[in-house]
């Protein structure tokens, strides 16, 4: 099973900041998503990462998100400007291309005051 | 668009005793299914997963799988559960051509007793 590492594992940040999170695979994988999980509900999808694209993005992630790989190996989630709802575990997963299995990383918990 | 639902919010056991999980699914057609653990705190652990052939799966831990075309389910069992398997399980419905986003159920709280 693929590693995944997330840092930072808490960050706290008030409204209207910057904060980018970010996700470090350990082996190589094509498929990267974001995932969120606000305190008491279910998982949901952000975004969906291939060959340093977007392939797919859900009504969440709007104008204020955006994704990258800036060194080819690190996967970051910005969000621009936070806002109160924006409070949620963060979760980084790789995708296997053979399995099609999802491999999730530890998350993100941000809070955002 | 696909859809899972987990109708049971927590479910309270025995230890030593059986359990089952249920996992209803909407999808046009055949779906990847998995289930998924997450310990307090944790993050989420792959179980099983169901993509075609034996419609009865063996994940990790002890846990099985049956995957219901006729309806729609793909219900989680185990046949002694042990204190450590308290936690949350999620059941969670991908694409059929793969790679593609997973939608998650609400999730099941799973309570040991002694």
């Amino acid at each position: 099973e693929p590693e995944v590492t997330q840092t930072p594992s808490h960050q706290v940040t008030q409204m209207g900041q910057e904060v980018i999170l970010r996700c470090v695979p350990i082996s190589n994988h094509l498929y990267f998503y974001w995932y969120r999980q606000i305190l008491g509900q279910k998982v949901e999808f952000l975004v969906s990462f291939y060959n340093n694209e977007i392939s797919e993005k859900s009504e969440i992630f709007d104008d204020q998100f955006s994704v990258e790989r800036p060194d080819g190996s690190n996967f970051t989630l910005k969000i621009r400007s936070t806002k109160l709802e924006d409070s949620a575990m963060y979760f980084c997963a790789l995708g296997d291309t053979n399995s099609y299995e999802q491999y999730f990383g530890p998350g993100t918990r941000l809070t955002v005051t | 668009a696909q859809s899972v639902t987990q109708p049971d919010i927590h479910i309270t056991v025995s230890e030593g005793a059986s359990l089952e999980l249920r996992c209803n699914y909407s999808y046009g057609a055949t779906p990847y299914l998995f289930w998924y653990v997450q310990s307090p705190g944790q993050g989420l652990q792959l179980l099983l997963k169901y993509f075609s052939g034996d419609t009865l799966v063996q994940g990790i831990k002890g846990f099985e799988a049956e995957f219901k075309r006729s309806q729609s389910s793909f219900n989680l069992r185990k046949p002694s559960v042990h204190w450590s398997d308290a936690a949350e399980y999620f059941c969670a419905v991908g694409a059929d051509f793969g790679n593609e986003k997973l939608t998650f159920g609400t999730g099941t709280r799973l309570t040991i007793i002694p």
